[in-house]
């Protein structure tokens, strides 16, 4: 059975530019939820979805949003970028949520220069 | 104050000694895991505990939910164990998102 698979894995972007990476969860898995992980804050929740719906959202400015497709495949944006967006984005998915044991994608690595 | 704790941040040990992590929160939780980011970031979840015990190899993880405690141990630990361990509680008020604690830095030295 193939693993999350995170898209791209490493990005570089300028501040004010907006980037979106891919999270593709293990067949079968209906949740998905995405973290930031920086040296400062640790790791912190940002989002999940279930469904296409989200269904809880972290303590992020609305510059951070996301989406589940039918194919329960998800997606984040951060739209004007701050050079405090560098972080390495994690998402992780499981059969119906954090109840369940949480299988990690390997990153996307974020640079904002 | 964080709603969840973990000691030490750092500990370095010889090959083969006996390892633990402890983990303490603040708050009810209904399911407790346990992860291992190695260096790159791949993060692997160990153990997910909700009372009791389990055991995996020559990992054990314990909960004591009385004392809103749980710990990590490792036997005859490895150079390759040396990762960083998480600790995160999913919160029992039924919200959908983990919260973490910020890591335990384990070094095994050959």
């Amino acid at each position: 059975k193939a693993g999350v698979t995170q898209t791209p894995r490493y990005l570089i972007k300028t501040r004010g530019q907006q980037v979106t990476l891919s999270c593709s969860p293990i067949s079968g898995h209906r949740s998905v939820s995405w973290y930031q992980q920086t040296p400062g804050q640790g790791l912190q929740f940002l989002f999940e979805y279930f469904s296409e719906t989200q269904r809880n959202k972290g303590n992020f400015p609305g510059r951070f949003s996301g989406r589940q497709f039918s194919n329960s495949r998800s997606e984040m944006n951060v739209s004007t970028l701050e050079l405090g967006d560098s972080a390495l984005y994690l998402c992780a998915s499981s059969w119906t949520g954090v109840g369940n044991e949480q299988f990690f994608g390997p990153g996307t690595r974020l640079t904002v220069l | 104050k964080n709603e969840v704790e973990q000691s030490p941040q750092n500990l370095t040990a010889q090959e083969g000694e006996f390892i633990t992590i402890n983990c303490s929160y603040s708050v009810g939780i209904s399911a407790l895991h346990w992860l291992q980011q190695h260096p790159g970031g791949g993060i692997v979840s160990l153990f997910m505990l909700s009372s009791g015990k389990k055991k995996h190899g020559r990992l054990i993880a314990t909960i004591n939910i009385q004392e809103k405690h749980s710990s990590l141990h490792i036997t005859a630990s490895h150079p390759r164990d040396s990762a960083v361990y998480i600790c995160a509680v999913h919160k029992d008020q039924g919200a959908q998102k983990l919260v973490f604690g910020q890591g335990t830095r384990l070094t095994i030295n050959p």
